[in-house]
């Protein structure tokens, strides 16, 4: 069975730091990966998306960045946060040509 | 354009009672509907999905949804509410490019569930 694990849990930044958030997916290959954003009580909204490993697409700028260096790890991250980037981050997987996406336990940023 | 409109920010129900939740979509094309489902600092849940044929589909833990052209809707349906149903309900529309992923999210609806 496929299972989908995103690291750390949570975090708590300082404005100005560095950040990297990792997602890894078990048991399907060559998965597309997705990264999302959440605001607190509010929806979700797609920031990067990959169908292959090297290759990722961004959706929204907002001063993040993305990587899949390996098939099934996808890792989003920034060279200096903001206020505004905290939030909740979700990463997610279908397979090639299926519409639906499954998606991770989610990674809560704290920016202070 | 393409949009979920879940007119419904806050739906309250007894345990016991029966459910529905509202979604209206807003697609020029065949719609792939979704619900998801988020507990308290949770990832999300795929409780069933539309494609096409029959209407009404059937989902996890009782529920079910029903699809409607002609009213550009796609409402989830519960007969029976456990405490446990507390929760965020998506309703998702995945547009077409489905490499790209483009799901488009319904504000969410909170369900809360009086003992």
């Amino acid at each position: 069975a496929q299972t989908i694990h995103q690291w750390p849990v949570a975090e708590i930044k300082a404005v100005g730091s560095p950040l990297s958030l990792g997602c890894t997916i078990k048991g399907k290959s060559s998965p597309n990966l997705y990264w999302y954003w959440q605001a607190t009580g509010g929806t979700l909204q797609q920031l990067f998306y990959s169908i292959t490993v090297g290759q990722v697409e961004s959706v929204v700028q907002l001063n993040l960045s993305a990587s899949r260096p390996k098939d099934d790890q996808f890792i989003l991250s920034t060279e200096k946060l903001l206020l505004s980037h905290s939030g909740f981050y979700l990463c997610a997987w279908s397979l090639w040509g299926s519409y639906e996406q499954y998606f991770g336990p989610g990674t809560r940023l704290t920016v202070l | 354009a393409q949009s979920v409109t879940q007119p419904d920010a806050r739906v309250t129900v007894s345990e016991g009672a029966s459910l529905q939740l509202r979604c209206k979509y807003s697609y020029s094309g065949t719609p792939y509907l979704f619900w998801y489902v988020q507990y308290p600092r949770q990832g999300l849940q795929l409780l069933l999905k539309y494609y096409s044929g029959d209407p009404v589909v059937q989902g996890v833990n009782g529920f079910e949804a029903e699809f409607s052209k002609s009213n550009s809707s796609f409402h989830l349906r519960k007969a029976s509410v456990h405490w446990s149903d507390s929760a965020v309900y998506f309703c998702v529309l995945s547009a077409m490019n489905y490499n790209q992923g483009k799901l488009i999210f319904g504000q969410g609806t909170k369900l809360s569930i009086k003992p």
